[in-house]
């Protein structure tokens, strides 16, 4: 495709439940990156992705939250035991390398009932 | 405190108004100075990336950098309805990886 997609565009879920989230980067993107956007509050960077590199999982809020990627291409993020707190915008990112403009996602906005 | 603050507005101009948006800044590592527009239930898109102190200018679009004073801004010239997005400022350090620390975003309204 043209751009990042991500999919759902909307989630809604239940206290406790675990949920999955999926980014879709711009084909030949080697860096992958996740971000939240809580109501009010700017991005925060969750984790990225560099090639075959280990992964910077530094921003990762608890150890509730995973992320995969396979190769260069899809990565999907999982919350499990969804909190109330963790209702928010999740963004992902590509760029071709690490020192390249990113281009963002539309978003996965996740509510948690 | 936070690494970088930015009002959240809103802050509304007439269209033609000269708009400016500041972020500041505590870590003085940071080196490379974003800002992204971003349209309500849309992903962020970059508008300028500067690295030096000083200015940079693309079409109605000013960015300057003060490292000294660690403080940012973006200037918007002959506003538009258009522009009507929330500003975000973005930064990160050398060899950060790409890890971007982002301002909470400035929502901008530009009235006819």
């Amino acid at each position: 495709g043209a751009g990042v997609s991500q999919s759902p565009s909307n989630k809604v879920t239940e206290k406790g439940k675990d949920v999955e989230l999926r980014c879709d980067p711009i084909s030949g993107h080697t860096a992958l990156y996740w971000y939240r956007q809580r109501l009010g509050q700017g991005l925060e960077f969750l984790i990225y992705f560099q090639g075959n590199s280990a992964p910077d999982k530094s921003g990762l809020p608890s150890d509730r939250f995973s992320a995969e990627r396979t190769g260069e291409s899809v990565s999907t993020l999982t919350i499990q035991r969804t909190q109330q707190e963790d209702s928010a915008v999740y963004l992902c990112a590509s760029s071709r390398g690490q020192d390249n403009e990113q281009f963002f996602g539309p978003g996965t906005r996740l509510t948690v009932l | 405190q936070k690494e970088v603050e930015q009002d959240p507005g809103p802050l509304s101009v007439p269209e033609g108004a000269i708009v400016s948006l500041n972020c500041t800044y505590s870590n003085s590592a940071f080196q490379y100075f974003m800002w992204y527009r971003q349209y309500s239930r849309k992903g962020p898109e970059l508008l300028m990336y500067t690295y030096s102190s000083g200015n940079k200018e693309d079409g109605r679009f000013t960015a300057q950098v003060d490292k000294s004073s660690k403080y940012i801004s973006l200037f918007i010239r002959d506003s538009q309805p258009s522009d009507s997005a929330t500003y975000l400022c973005a930064m990160n350090t050398r060899g950060g990886g790409n890890k971007l620390t982002f301002g909470t975003g400035t929502q901008l309204k530009v009235e006819l």
